[in-house]
């Protein structure tokens, strides 16, 4: 168990540019999560796989946004046009069922700076 | 939809003192609730978690929390906080019907001092 791993840990970026994140979940965990963390508040969901299959997400995911896991594995969120709105940590995290069952093993997050 | 409020954002306490962080939650049906604890420069870890059973939940560093369903309640407690129990504290809930996505409060940064 290697744990959660993001890429990059920290992304500078100019707004209107595009950025993409990477997450590796824990091998087997086939639920994989993004969520965001802005300075004071509590994570927010953003969205949620079930192996490859993207199951919910929420309003905060404008049309600029989107997620991917092709292959049940690892996941991309890809965030288009920046804007200095989007300044956040995002985090990932995995688990390998529901909630009653099992909890959410996060990664570290990607800070991302839109200047 | 679900909700979660922590009314503290941040309390200072003394090494060996007693602790409560709060936390009220909202919700039209049963829930899970949760709390994460996140140290200096690590992820969030689960500290404890309350499903069904027994509303007393404990966690193996002696805090515990109770879900109190009249009063929509899932304070975390610790009688003697030692300083490495310094870190950010965050309640969530999940719909135990859906069981997907967790919502979590602001967060609650618990300060100890000697």
């Amino acid at each position: 168990d290697t744990g959660v791993s993001q890429d990059p840990r920290h992304k500078i970026t100019k707004r209107g540019q595009n950025v993409t994140f990477r997450c590796d979940p824990i091998s087997e965990h086939n639920r994989l999560y993004w969520y965001r963390q802005t300075l004071g508040q509590g994570p927010e969901f953003l969205t949620y796989f079930q192996n490859e299959a993207q199951l919910e997400k929420s309003r905060l995911l404008s049309d600029r946004f989107s997620a991917e896991r092709p292959k049940g594995s690892f996941s991309t969120l890809e965030i288009q046009r920046t804007e200095q709105g989007d300044s956040a940590m995002y985090l990932c995290a995995s688990s390998p069922r529901g909630l009653q069952s099992s909890p959410l093993h996060f990664g570290n997050g990607t800070r991302l700076t839109v200047t | 939809a679900q909700s979660v409020t922590q009314l503290d954002s941040q309390v200072p306490v003394f090494e060996e003192a007693p602790v409560e962080l709060r936390c009220n939650y909202s919700s039209s049906v049963s829930v899970y609730l949760f709390w994460y604890v996140q140290y200096p420069n690590q992820g969030l870890q689960l500290l404890l978690k309350y499903l069904s059973g027994s509303t007393l939940v404990e966690s193996i560093n002696g805090f515990e929390a109770e879900f109190n369903k009249s009063q929509t309640s899932f304070h975390l407690r610790k009688p003697s906080v030692h300083i490495s129990d310094t870190a950010e504290y965050f309640c969530a809930v999940s719909d135990n019907q859906a069981g997907t996505a967790l919502i979590f409060g602001k967060g609650t940064t618990l300060s100890v001092s000697s």
